[in-house]
C-alpha cells in the first residue's frame, strides 16, 4: 500500500510569492491534515479536511488555505510569502471515521523563504 | 482541552545505554496515547500507541511505553540504544472522538558512539 505522498519536497520562493503545495493519502483515507514544522514552534495543526470539507482549522492567518478534492488528494496555499514562513510542511492521512487520532505522515515539504 | 508536555528537549546517551523520555499530558477524558519519531529530512512515523487494554506497549524495534492514568504520563523506553536511534520523538495524545491529536514539542535523542 502506498504511503502518504507529497509534492514538492522541496522548493525556494521569494517573499511576496504564493506557494501551492500537494498532498496524495494514503488509498482510502479520507481525512488529510496538514502541520507546520519549525524548530522555534514544533508541530502545528493547520486544517483537516474530510470528504472536501474542512472540518478543523488551527490558528494561522488567513494566508493559509487548502482544499481537498473528491479523490482525498489535498492542496494548501501559502499566499503573501513571509520569511517566517520557512518550514517544514507536513501532511497526514487517516481514515477520518471513528478516528483514535492515529496518523500517517508524508516526508514533508520544505520550503524556503529568501 | 488537552495539552502534552515533553520534558527534556534533548538527551544524550552512549550507545547501549538505556534511555527514557518523558511525555504528560493533561486531559479530563479518556485518551488514546502516541509516540512517533522523526529522522532527518523524514516525516513522522508512528513508534507505538496505546488505545485501551494492557498499559504496556511495545514497538517492533525494542521500545516501549507504559501509560499511567494516575500520573499522566506515558514515558518512553528502550534498555539499550543504537547510534541508529538518533532521531526526534514526539508525544501525542488524543481525546476519545476528537480528529486531531495534540502534539508535543518533541525530545531530540542523540546516540554517541
Amino acid at each position: 500500500k502506498a504511503g502518504v505522498t507529497q509534492t514538492p519536497r522541496y522548493l525556494i520562493k521569494t517573499r511576496g510569492q504564493q506557494v501551492t503545495l500537494s498532498c496524495s493519502p494514503i488509498s482510502g483515507h479520507r481525512s488529510v491534515s496538514w502541520y507546520q514544522q519549525t524548530p522555534g514552534q514544533g508541530l502545528q495543526f493547520l486544517f483537516e479536511y474530510f470528504s472536501e470539507t474542512q472540518r478543523n482549522k488551527g490558528n494561522f492567518p488567513g494566508r493559509f488555505s487548502g482544499r481537498q478534492f473528491s479523490n482525498s488528494r489535498s492542496e494548501m496555499n501559502v499566499s503573501t510569502l513571509e520569511l517566517g514562513d520557512s518550514a517544514l510542511y507536513l501532511c497526514a492521512s487517516s481514515l477520518g471515521r471513528a478516528s483514535t487520532g492515529e496518523l500517517f505522515f508524508g516526508e514533508g515539504s520544505r520550503l524556503t523563504v529568501l | 482541552a488537552q495539552s502534552v508536555t515533553q520534558l527534556d528537549s534533548q538527551v544524550p546517551v552512549f550507545e547501549e545505554a538505556p534511555v527514557e523520555l518523558r511525555c504528560n499530558y493533561s486531559s479530563s477524558v479518556s485518551v488514546y496515547l502516541f509516540w512517533y519519531v522523526q529522522y532527518p529530512n523524514q516525516g513522522l512515523q508512528l513508534l507505538l500507541k496505546y488505545l485501551s487494554g494492557s498499559t504496556l506497549v511495545e514497538s517492533i524495534n525494542g521500545f516501549e511505553a507504559e501509560f499511567n492514568k494516575s500520573q499522566t504520563s506515558f514515558h518512553l523506553r528502550k534498555p539499550s540504544v543504537h547510534i541508529s536511534d538518533t532521531a526526534e520523538y514526539f508525544c501525542a495524545v488524543s481525546e476519545g472522538g476528537s480528529y486531531i491529536p495534540t502534539f508535543g514539542r518533541g525530545t531530540s535523542l542523540i546516540v554517541h558512539p
